[in-house]
């Protein structure tokens, strides 16, 4: 049973226009989301996060979006740079000691000079 | 430089074999926590430690055990490996801040292992 779900396994975008990345969860005690980036031979870098008690938090190009209510999350890229080309992996964790996340399968975001 | 290392990057081993995977971090953190990726199934979680001497098993534990002696080192072993283990695993570690999961988690580069 998948608790975070990335439907899109690809996006490919066109520099300098909006990279849309969507994430739904199903388990309603997550309180905190993550979106981390990872470029290949790499591990993951942490991107941006949220909290379940914010609808936005906005870090330069970066901005992810919660909707509690519809269990969905969206990392919004503008202006998307041929750098930002990476997996990207929506995680999520419930409150409590255990600082597990739960990731998502990733999307492979492409961005077009 | 704050960082988490592993050791090997790259491993090609036969079934059977034992190897360890050593982890270490420089930023203090008590929880740590190692991951295997796969193709189309993302991160999964093997194991996890709270602190020194308190490990617990994740989402898909089986054929692996940990040990957490030391604050900074937290090795992942493989007793008798096998194909089903062939993965990309991350070593991961963060600061728990007042016993909540709101703490960033810091990767390390990957370990590569192919089991024959």
């Amino acid at each position: 049973d998948q608790q975070v779900k990335q439907n899109s396994p690809s996006l490919s975008v066109q520099e300098g226009r909006i990279s849309i990345l969507n994430c739904d969860y199903t388990n309603s005690m997550f309180d905190y989301f993550l979106w981390y980036k990872k470029y290949p031979a790499e591990g993951p870098t942490f991107l941006i996060s949220i909290s379940s008690i914010k609808d936005k938090n906005e870090d330069g190009r970066f901005t992810v979006f919660l909707n509690k209510s519809a269990k969905h999350l969206s990392l919004h890229i503008v202006p998307s740079q041929p750098g930002d080309s990476a997996v990207y992996f929506c995680a999520a964790s419930e409150a409590g000691a255990n600082s597990k996340l739960t990731f998502g399968k990733g999307i492979t975001l492409s961005v077009r000079p | 430089e704050a960082q988490v290392t592993q050791n090997p990057r790259y491993l090609i081993t036969v079934t059977g074999k034992k190897l360890t995977v050593t982890c270490s971090q420089n930023m203090n953190h008590e929880y740590m926590s190692w991951y295997r990726q796969d193709p189309g199934l993302g991160l999964r979680q093997i194991y996890y430690s709270m602190n020194v001497e308190v490990t617990d098993k994740g989402d898909v534990p089986e054929g692996y055990k940990v040990s957490r002696k030391e604050k900074r080192n937290f090795p992942l072993i493989l007793e008798s490996p096998s194909p089903n283990q062939t993965s990309l695993y991350f070593c991961a570690s963060s600061l728990v801040a007042g016993g909540l999961s709101t703490d960033t988690q810091y990767f390390g580069p990957g370990t590569r292992l192919t089991v024959l």
